[in-house]
């Protein structure tokens, strides 16, 4: 399968400010990224699909403003979470297709908002 | 909306026993993918099963898929502590097929 890598594995920011992060597939390209965000328990709620060089289509009750999203080349998308809050504290997964549409999960970033 | 669920939530069993989580679809699926996620892990792809009333099996792992395509089930044999996690089921959303929507997943915790 192919090789997802997710910047920060981890981070903890304080209320109000804003976080980056980094999706990569390292062996091979892909146009179209998605990112998903999963509850301690819960299952993973899509968040917004990333399509490379242009803007990403987000799911209702998903605020693109809030969380701004670019795929700036075919092995990276960025997901930034701009002025956190406690509520957004989440496990956040980024994924791509492959050829019969199966995902391959990144490793996951872990926010915590203080 | 499109909705996909899974029976049972949790699942504790003694290792050695069988498990078995089902899934149903509140649409009808073109396919369908397993995924298991490990505690503190993110998912992994396992299988996809793509024609009604498929069959699939991956060692002490089988796969089925219903004959309406509505409805899948996972049954692991003989469970080890190795299949603990979080087992889901996923189908491509009726607005896109490469959008997929997960199911609610089903827990395993095994008592050694």
């Amino acid at each position: 399968g192919a090789v997802v890598s997710q910047h920060p594995s981890w981070v903890i920011c304080k209320s109000g400010t804003s976080v980056k992060i980094e999706c990569r597939s390292l062996d091979f390209q892909a146009t179209t990224m998605f990112w998903y965000r999963q509850f301690p328990k819960q299952s993973l709620m899509l968040m917004a699909t990333s399509n490379e060089g242009s803007k990403a289509t987000y799911e209702q009750g998903v605020e693109k403003d809030k969380f701004l999203i670019n795929h700036a080349s075919l092995t990276l998308s960025t997901l930034t979470v701009t002025s956190a809050h406690p509520e957004d504290s989440s496990f956040y997964i980024c994924s791509f297709s492959g050829s019969t549409y199966e995902q391959y999960f990144g490793p996951g970033t872990r926010l915590t908002v203080t | 909306g499109q909705q996909v669920m899974q029976i049972p939530q949790y699942q504790h069993v003694q290792e050695g026993e069988d498990f078995t989580t089902y899934c149903n679809s509140s649409t009808t699926l073109s396919n369908i993918q397993w995924y298991k996620q490990r505690p503190g892990g993110h998912p992994v792809f396992l299988i996809q099963l793509v024609k009604s009333g498929e069959v699939k099996k991956q060692k002490r792992l089988t796969f089925q898929f219903g004959e309406a395509k509505k409805n899948s089930s996972l049954h692991i044999t003989a469970t080890q502590t190795t299949d603990v996690g979080t087992y889901f089921c996923a189908g491509p959303g009726y607005s896109s097929a490469s959008k997929i929507i997960f199911g609610s997943g089903t827990r395993l915790s095994i008592r050694p």
